[in-house]
């Protein structure tokens, strides 16, 4: 079936760790993209990228950090430099600029 | 940066009453996407609007865009406990289509 994949579901962290957040999708779209969900609150977009070898920083890109190497795969790494990391994961695609995002079911991270 | 607000944050109904919600942004909006996060879920698509004054409809939901293309709503008919979730709209940014952006959200709640 096609879809996007995000691993791990759960992640638990020591705080100063990097970790790195799965998304791969065979939905074969051009556009991937990256956004937190604090609980109760909205997305807000952290990186994008609409090709390969080419991202963008979103609103609230300062800790995270992304590669696109390759179409299906659009992984994020959530560095030590993020302040408040715990959150709700959620990676997306779409076919096009104006097409429908696509969601993955969301990783959550929790830094102890 | 562009804003999408949505109103109300919560909303608490009996089953069988109305229920609607308003986004509003600060920019004109080339498309507008609404989307449905059921809780701890991920944001599913339920549909896009892109002509001025556009109204479309799925069974008990209706959606309108707005002449100046700035404001969009979702009215709910009749609610049922299966539409419990949080309702996002969402658009592109004017500068940058490849930016997405998700207004707040409006959480429903159906009482049985």
């Amino acid at each position: 079936d096609g879809g996007i994949t995000q691993s791990p579901k759960y992640l638990f962290r020591k705080e100063g760790q990097n970790v790195t957040l799965s998304c791969e999708q065979n939905l074969n779209h051009d556009a991937m993209y990256w956004y937190r969900q604090d609980p109760g609150q909205g997305l807000r977009l952290i990186y994008y990228s609409q090709i390969v070898n080419d991202f963008q920083k979103g609103d609230i890109a300062e800790g995270y950090s992304v590669s696109r190497e390759k179409k299906e795969s659009f992984p994020l790494t959530v560095t030590s430099a993020q302040k408040n990391p715990t959150a709700f994961y959620l990676c997306a695609s779409s076919a096009g600029s104006t097409g429908e995002l696509f969601f993955g079911e969301g990783s959550r991270l929790t830094v102890l | 940066g562009q804003q999408v607000m949505q109103i109300p944050q919560y909303q608490h109904v009996q089953e069988g009453e109305d229920f609607t919600t308003y986004c509003n942004s600060s920019t004109t909006l080339s498309n507008i996407q609404w989307y449905k996060q059921r809780p701890g879920g991920h944001p599913v698509f339920l549909i896009q609007l892109v002509k001025s004054g556009e109204v479309k409809k799925q069974k008990r939901l209706t959606f309108q865009f707005g002449e100046a293309k700035k404001n969009s709503s979702l009215h709910i008919t009749a609610t049922q406990t299966t539409d419990v979730g949080t309702y996002f709209c969402a658009g592109p940014e004017s500068q940058n289509f490849n930016k997405f952006y998700f207004g707040s959200g409006t959480k429903l709640n159906v009482k049985p």
